[in-house]
């Protein structure tokens, strides 16, 4: 069965440090994968997706197959970009698995 | 467009006590899906439907019931509220055109049952 673990679920950044959101996987195919978030007060939405390649609000992310992870990562965090994410996994055909999700925060 | 939309936002249950939640969407997308949110546990999967009149199981689905009458609307029904139904509730769709993985969130319900 498909699973996706975010190691740490919270997660405290000073204003303009690089900031890395992990995300592992486990699945034997080749799976989707997403990032969500969600601001404070604000419904989930999505950030990024790992086939369209494109970087959102300074944010990148890179599937990694061979180590099964797919870490979030942005170089200069904002304290806008603190948020609960989530990581998501959509295995070939089916629906979205989510991992329990980290709580980032950037102080000032 | 309102987009995804949740009615009620709050409700407090005793337990023994059935309620519907409503969930409307109105970007003619043909999957819904309801989500259970609980701290340290992510959000999991209760029902999804992938068309009018259709639905599934999801990840936990016991203690709850769905329907799609209508492809704008998915209900969530609770016949007998338990303390563990205690949840924010999150009720999302897709369109089969951009895939299951691209969902729209609505607001939240925030369920508690005493």
């Amino acid at each position: 069965a498909q699973r996706v673990t975010q190691p740490e679920k919270l997660l405290s950044v000073f204003k303009g440090a690089p900031v890395e959101l992990k995300c592992n996987y486990s699945y034997s195919g080749s799976p989707e994968l997403f990032w969500y978030v969600q601001y404070s007060r604000q419904r989930l939405q999505l950030l990024l997706r790992h086939i369209s390649r494109e970087s959102i609000k300074g944010f990148t992310a890179d599937l990694n197959k061979g180590e099964t992870s797919f870490h979030l990562k942005k170089p200069f965090a904002q304290e806008e970009d603190s948020a609960m994410y989530y990581c998501a996994l959509a295995p070939s055909g089916s629906r979205l698995t989510f991992g329990e999700g980290t709580q980032l925060t950037v102080n000032p | 467009n309102a987009g995804v939309t949740q009615t009620p936002k709050f409700r407090v249950l005793k337990t023994g006590q059935s309620m519907t939640l409503l969930c409307a969407q109105d970007m003619n997308h043909e999957y819904m899906y309801w989500y259970r949110q609980d701290p340290g546990m992510g959000l999991r999967l209760i029902h999804y439907s992938v068309g009018e009149g259709t639905t599934a199981k999801g990840e936990v689905p016991d203690g709850y019931n769905v329907s799609r009458l209508k492809k704008q609307n998915f209900l969530l029904g609770l016949e007998s509220a338990a303390p563990s139904q205690t949840s924010v509730y999150f009720c999302a769709s897709s369109s089969i055109l951009t895939g299951l993985g691209e969902q729209y969130f609505g607001p939240g319900t925030r369920l508690t049952v005493t």
